[in-house]
């Protein structure tokens, strides 16, 4: 069974300050693919990044980073010198081989970045 | 806009009435998804469709709800005789394969009455 588990529910932050946002997943299958998506207030989800069960390099684009560790199931998500503009609802989200045509959810983070 | 689009993006009814929402995807997406999202929670899987096929679909969709995707391009979903309880945001999303990320319309938000 697919299961994400975001255990932040909200965030607020000063602008400028960097912000983790935790994840923690399940899954039985070897193979799955783990995501984040930024969800504003205008409602539409936005891809962000996507990472492969076997690739565990963590890396850095843009304000964006993430940490991948297997050993925890984790899949943590970081905004570096956050902006205004940052203020939204982040989820995680995970797809395994044995679901693949099934995106399974957190319960999402709300980020509010402060001027 | 080469997006995915919904329309209505809101729609209010009243109790027992039949509600339907379309969704135009991506063109060249062969994969279509519906989700539902309700107040404070990730969005939850429907159903899905691989061109004109609907291969999977949620135990949350009830047999009051159907979905139809005609000539594998456009999606329709359809709520009968809609109750309190279906009030939410329901997203469309497509992709082009299995282990892509899927690219989200900006959803249609139901009331019901």
């Amino acid at each position: 069974a697919q299961k994400v588990t975001q255990a932040q529910t909200e965030i607020s932050v000063v602008e400028k300050e960097d912000v983790t946002l935790d994840c923690v997943y399940e899954t039985r299958d070897t193979t799955y693919y783990l995501f984040w998506y930024k969800q504003p207030p205008s409602g539409e989800l936005v891809f962000l990044i996507r990472r492969n069960s076997f690739d565990e390099q963590n890396e850095i684009s843009g304000r964006y980073s993430w940490n991948f560790q297997k050993s925890t199931s984790s899949f943590n998500f970081t905004i570096t010198a956050s902006q205004v503009v940052d203020s939204a609802v982040y989820f995680c989200a995970l797809r395994d081989r044995s679901n693949d045509y099934k995106l399974s959810f957190g319960a999402g983070t709300t980020v509010t970045v402060r001027a | 806009d080469t997006g995915v689009s919904q329309n209505p993006r809101h729609k209010i009814t009243k109790r027992g009435q039949n509600v339907t929402f379309r969704c135009d995807p991506i063109s060249e997406h062969n994969r279509l998804y519906w989700y539902r999202q309700t107040l404070g929670q990730g969005p939850e899987f429907l159903t899905y469709f691989q061109n004109e096929a609907q291969l999977e679909k949620s135990r949350l969709l009830s047999d009051r709800f159907s979905a139809e995707r005609p000539k594998g391009s456009f999606s329709t979903l359809e709520i009968q005789r809609t109750e309190q309880g279906d009030s939410a945001m329901y997203l469309c999303a497509s992709s082009t394969g299995g282990t892509g990320e899927l690219f989200f319309g900006e959803g249609s938000r139901l009331t019901v009455l």
